[in-house]
């Protein structure tokens, strides 16, 4: 069974460029979350998408969005991107949740590195 | 206040030894906790849930003190393939998971 995929493993942009992430959860798993690891912290969740729908946000202004296909694949974009926003991008998809406590399986995650 | 907070380490020990630590969460009505393992420049991996009456995993115990609102990680017999960052997860219901900074282990031959 595949686990959760993401793409770009790398991508390295400039200030105020927009950078696109993605990922595939495992099959039959609705729920996906994305977390931003930067260098030496923990992880801070930034978004948490059920059945395509938003269902949580995190602590991060508006220009990090995302969205979830009708596939259950999810899309996260950061646009005027800041140095701050490097970092390792990590997705995690579970089964469908309505309740944020079912047990993640995360992807390699992307790392992406602004200039 | 953080939502988990982790004493990050390092914690130092030789292979054998016994080595335990707790992480603190800030809002009681927290309902499910984890225990998660990070490998150097690689993706949390699920160790062990943590059940409210403690539960084992091998060499590995985990404790819930709702009343103090910790939980705890000890490892038994270290091997030097326990040397990770171990992270503490919890979660409210409807929320998404929360997770500690993490405490880094390292075992030493």
């Amino acid at each position: 069974e595949a686990g959760v995929t993401q793409s770009p493993t790398h991508l390295i942009k400039t200030r105020g460029q927009q950078a696109t992430l993605r990922c595939s959860p495992i099959s039959g798993h609705t729920s996906v979350y994305w977390y931003q690891q930067a260098l030496g912290l923990g992880l801070q969740f930034l978004l948490w998408y059920d059945e395509g729908e938003e269902r949580n946000r995190g602590n991060f202004p508006p220009r990090f969005s995302g969205r979830q296909f009708p596939n259950y694949s999810s899309e996260l974009n950061v646009n005027a991107l800041e140095l701050e926003d490097s970092a390792l991008y990590l997705c995690a998809s579970s089964r469908g949740d309505s309740s944020g406590a079912n047990v993640l399986t995360f992807g390699a995650g992307s790392r992406l590195t602004v200039l | 206040r953080k939502e988990v907070e982790q004493d990050p380490g390092p914690f130092n020990v030789p292979e054998g030894a016994t080595v335990a630590f707790n992480c603190t969460y800030s809002n009681s009505a927290s309902q499910s906790f984890f225990w998660y393992r990070q490998d150097c420049r690689k993706e949390p991996k699920l160790l062990m849930s943590v059940y409210s009456s403690g539960n084992e995993d091998g060499r590995f115990t985990a404790q819930l003190n709702r009343a103090s609102q910790y939980i705890s990680l000890l490892i038994r017999d270290s091997k030097l393939s326990d040397s990770a960052t171990y992270l503490c997860v919890v979660n409210m219901r409807y929320t998404r998971l929360s997770f500690g900074a993490g405490t880094t282990v390292t075992v030493r031959a």
